[in-house]
């Protein structure tokens, strides 16, 4: 069965640049979710979309954006990269249809280094 | 303080044996995730357990659910070395969106 595709698997970037993270969700499902892991730590949420619409946010920095396309793919966006940024970015995709979450499905994430 | 935590951090047991972790949260939730985590990878599902169901299973995984003690078990049974890997639960709350919010995770390492 088709999973969650996040690509870059790997990126390493200065301080100061941009980074741009996609994410392919499981065919059908129509919510999106970007989480933040950093080493030794929980996952935390950064944004989340619904049918192409955020639909939340949390602890998800200003220099951070986040958009859902009319594919349903996602890209987050960063940009004046800090070190702290270094972290493993999750993307997870569920079949919601409005209602309370159903299993999210992670990607196998991008491990972001920032130099 | 996070939504979820989970006891114990850590725990080591020999291949064949029963692994038992625990996790509390603090709010009502609508759902409860049980992922799994080989070190520094992805995440992978294991099971969802609803506020109205109080234990669910999957072949060696059998989950408890306790909605008036936030509380919730995760049991694996005849362990296997491939089951080492860090283990989370992931809850989300009621009237806070559908977004996760994790537990501390319990590392688990299955000795052959």
């Amino acid at each position: 069965a088709a999973g969650v595709i996040q690509s870059p698997r790997h990126l390493i970037k200065e301080k100061r640049e941009t980074a741009t993270l996609k994410c392919y969700p499981i065919p059908r499902h129509d919510t999106v979710y970007w989480y933040q892991q950093g080493p030794g730590q929980d996952p935390q949420f950064l944004i989340s979309f619904y049918e192409k619409m955020q639909s939340d946010k949390g602890s998800i920095p200003d220099r951070f954006s986040a958009q859902q396309f009319s594919d349903y793919h996602s890209e987050l966006n960063m940009s004046s990269l800090e070190l702290g940024d270094s972290a493993l970015y999750f993307c997870a995709s569920s079949l919601e249809r409005g209602r309370s979450t159903d299993t999210q499905y992670f990607g196998p994430g991008t491990r972001l280094t920032v130099l | 303080s996070q939504q979820g935590e989970e006891d114990p951090q850590a725990l080591s047991i020999q291949e064949g044996e029963n692994a038992t972790m625990n996790c509390s949260y603090k709010t009502s939730i609508n759902n409860l995730q049980w992922y799994r985590q080989n070190s520094g990878r992805g995440l992978v599902h294991l099971i969802l357990i609803r506020s109205n169901e109080r234990e669910k299973h999957s072949g060696r995984l059998r989950v408890t659910l306790d909605t008036s003690k936030k509380s919730s078990s995760l049991l694996i049974t005849a362990s296997r070395a491939a089951d080492t890997a860090s283990y989370f639960c992931a809850t989300d709350a009621l009237a806070a969106g559908n977004k996760l919010t994790f537990g501390g995770g319990t590392r688990v390492l299955v000795k052959p």
